[in-house]
């Protein structure tokens, strides 16, 4: 089945350790998301790639960077990891930039800082 | 910012009881999706609504979208156990077609 995938599904680190966590699909879709999601809170934006063209948030952290290096994988660097990045952090694909287009989230990787 | 405003924050309810969530916005939307998150989960996809005043059914859920397209509903009918979850409603973003912005959710439990 085509499929959004993440890993690892649970990642810890240290505080300043800098991580990667990586995204692939096979949906073949154009636009890839990653979102920060806290305990209770809806899923916050982080950035996302319309094929190779990047679009940050403006509220997101210069310490957190993303790479697509292909249509099918991204990844999401998290430079120097703070206690308060500690969440769960969802990718997402969409098959068009357009508007009407439902995303399809991966099972999400949560991230602990030690 | 653009924001989204879903309430109630929390729904607790007997099963077999009905449930709705409300979504509003103060701007215009051209459309609104709802997904839903299981605990532990990732948010699904549940559908999309476009037009003025659409109405429309999954089973016993009923999507609402208002006349003005500003607002938004979900409405769950005899409430099962397998509906526990936190339903989120998304608007487009301001800034780029390609992003949604999600409300705060609504989560719901039921006592069986």
């Amino acid at each position: 089945d085509a499929m959004v995938i993440q890993n690892p599904r649970y990642q810890v680190t240290q505080f300043g350790k800098p991580v990667t966590l990586s995204c692939s699909q096979t949906l073949n879709h154009n636009v890839m998301y990653w979102y920060q999601q806290k305990s209770s809170q809806a899923p916050k934006l982080l950035f996302h790639y319309y094929d190779k063209d990047f679009n940050n948030e403006a509220d997101t952290p210069d310490n957190f960077q993303s790479r697509r290096p292909n249509t099918s994988f991204c990844f999401l660097d998290i430079r120097s990891p703070g206690l308060g990045d500690a969440a769960m952090y969802l990718c997402a694909t969409s098959r068009s930039p357009g508007e009407n287009q439902p995303q399809h989230f991966g099972d999400g990787t949560r991230l602990s800082i030690l | 910012g653009q924001q989204v405003m879903q309430i109630p924050q929390y729904q607790h309810v007997q099963e077999g009881e009905d449930f709705t969530t409300y979504c509003n916005s103060s701007t215009t939307l051209s459309n609104i999706q709802w997904y839903k998150q299981r605990p532990g989960g990732h948010p699904v996809f549940l559908i999309q609504l476009v037009k003025s005043g659409e109405v429309k059914k999954q089973k016993r859920l009923t999507f609402q979208f208002g006349e003005a397209k500003k607002n938004s509903s979900l409405h769950i009918t005899a409430t099962q156990t397998t509906d526990v979850g936190t339903y989120f409603c998304a608007a487009p973003g301001y800034s780029s077609a390609s992003k949604i912005i999600f409300g705060s959710g609504t989560r719901l439990s039921i006592r069986p």
